[in-house]
């Protein structure tokens, strides 16, 4: 069964940092990219972050840039996001997806893990 | 690009024919999937490269359009399709989303 798990969600002080991870399984892990998204309570979806299936790539939502740092072991079938300087407006529901990148119109997030919450507060 | 979609809300009866609306801000081909979210559950990819229909997803949901403006059209409502609806653009990054559509009761 291809399967997404989060793991690493936590109450954090402003200031605080924190690292989520995504167990992958069911499905050749280092041949996809994978992606971080985000879900504030109430609120709509965001992406945050992608990288590539190699890891020599990497995109980030402006938001993040300089804060925030995906990375993968492709031997451990692990996604990760490493969270520094977190803000208030960081808390929300943190999802890692399977990103499909054919480099077409095809292109779209197609596993989701079930999600990781992560509350910024004092 | 930023990803308009119309309306925020709707409300309907099982089955009822329902038509959201996604407009990008610019140009972006083919480049759109949309997902369904239920409350507490992760979103689900329903329809990518704007009118592929994801495997094992029902044949009432069907996507059209292109270019700036796109469609997601549930022919028959059913009671498992209550539920928010979001459209995503894949063309350029930053990637983003729609700011969702809910359908309701």
């Amino acid at each position: 069964e291809v399967q997404l798990v989060e793991s690493g969600g936590a109450l954090v002080q402003p200031g605080g940092s924190l690292r989520l991870s995504c167990a992958a399984s069911g499905f050749t892990f280092r041949s996809y990219w994978m992606t971080w998204v985000r879900q504030a309570p109430g609120k709509g979806l965001e992406w945050v972050a992608n990288i590539k299936p190699d890891a020599s790539e990497e995109y980030y939502v402006d938001s993040v840039k300089g804060r925030f740092s995906i990375s993968r072991d492709n031997a451990k079938y692990s996604l990760y996001l490493q969270m520094n300087s977190l803000r208030a407006e960081d808390t929300a529901v943190y999802y890692c997806a399977r990103y499909y990148d054919a480099g077409g119109p095809d292109d779209a997030f197609d596993i989701w893990g079930q999600g990781t919450m992560v509350t910024v507060s004092s | 690009i930023q990803l308009t979609q119309s309306p925020s809300s709707l409300s309907a009866s099982v089955g009822d024919r329902v038509t959201i609306t996604c407009r990008a801000s610019q140009g972006i081909s083919s480049y759109l999937a949309w997902y369904q979210q239920k409350p507490g559950k992760a979103p689900k990819l329903l329809i990518y490269g704007a009118i592929i229909l994801q495997s094992g997803v029902p044949s009432r949901f069907s996507g059209s359009g292109s270019g700036t403006d796109f469609t997601l059209t549930i022919s028959s409502l059913q009671p498992e399709d209550f539920a928010t609806y979001y459209c995503q653009q894949v063309y350029s990054y930053p990637l983003t989303f729609g700011g969702g559509t809910k359908v309701e009761i």
